[in-house]
């Protein structure tokens, strides 16, 4: 079955700074790569996705990419705000979500 | 408001003693399915149904049982719990369109003492 990894498990960045977790997967056949935010006492909430036919997608201070070829995709968070400090957990799947396989998650901090 | 509903949000149970865990939608949706999450662990699927009468099992639904007799409920039922199912669950719907939005509940904490 598929199996995603996602490092760092912890991340702790100024401020204004940038901030990546890498994610990788195992099985090729899965072409859905969506990325969850978790807040403190609270599910997770989608904050952006991609899928296998698009290499890279932007969505205001938040930007993901996929490379197919080496099945790995990245969360990149850019001008970064304490308020994004939470738990981000990436995902994949063949497509629905009805079935998502995890990573086990990245506690990011952002230090004011 | 759209929204995925689960009850209790925290439960402190003796092993042995039977429990279920419901969750509720009123979006419509088709699928639903339940996670566990466990520090270090992330989020794992334990059952999941596309429909009414349809269920199937994720990854780790070793003690769990579910239903889908109704298409917004899916009620997660532990039969007899034991410590190592303390646990944050969630319940999370989508509709079946592919590349969709999976919506989670609040989670619940269990503690099986």
């Amino acid at each position: 079955g598929e199996n995603v990894e996602q490092h760092p498990s912890t991340l702790s960045v100024q401020e204004g700074d940038s901030a990546v977790i890498k994610c990788t997967y195992s099985d090729s056949a899965s072409n859905y790569f969506p990325w969850y935010k978790q807040e403190l006492g609270k599910g997770p909430q989608l904050i952006i996705d991609i899928r296998s036919n698009v290499g890279e997608k932007k969505d205001q201070r938040i930007a993901v990419t996929l490379n197919k070829t080496a099945k790995h995709f990245s969360l990149h968070i850019t001008e970064t705000q304490p308020e994004d400090s939470a738990v981000y957990f990436c995902a994949a799947s063949k497509g629905g979500s009805e079935k998502l396989v995890f990573g086990k998650g990245t506690k990011l901090t952002v230090n004011p | 408001e759209a929204q995925v509903t689960q009850n209790p949000r925290y439960l402190i149970t003796v092993t042995g003693k039977k429990l279920t865990v419901t969750c509720s939608q009123n979006m419509n949706h088709e699928y639903m399915s339940w996670y566990r999450q466990d520090p270090g662990l992330g989020l794992r699927q334990i059952y999941y149904s596309m429909n009414v009468e349809v269920t199937d099992k994720g990854d780790v639904p070793e003690g769990y049982k579910v239903s889908r007799k109704e298409k917004r409920n899916f009620p997660l039922i532990l039969e007899s719990p034991s410590p190592n199912q303390t646990s944050l669950y969630f319940c999370a719907s989508s509709s079946p369109s592919r590349y969709t939005e999976a919506f989670f509940g609040q989670g619940t904490r269990l503690t099986v003492v």
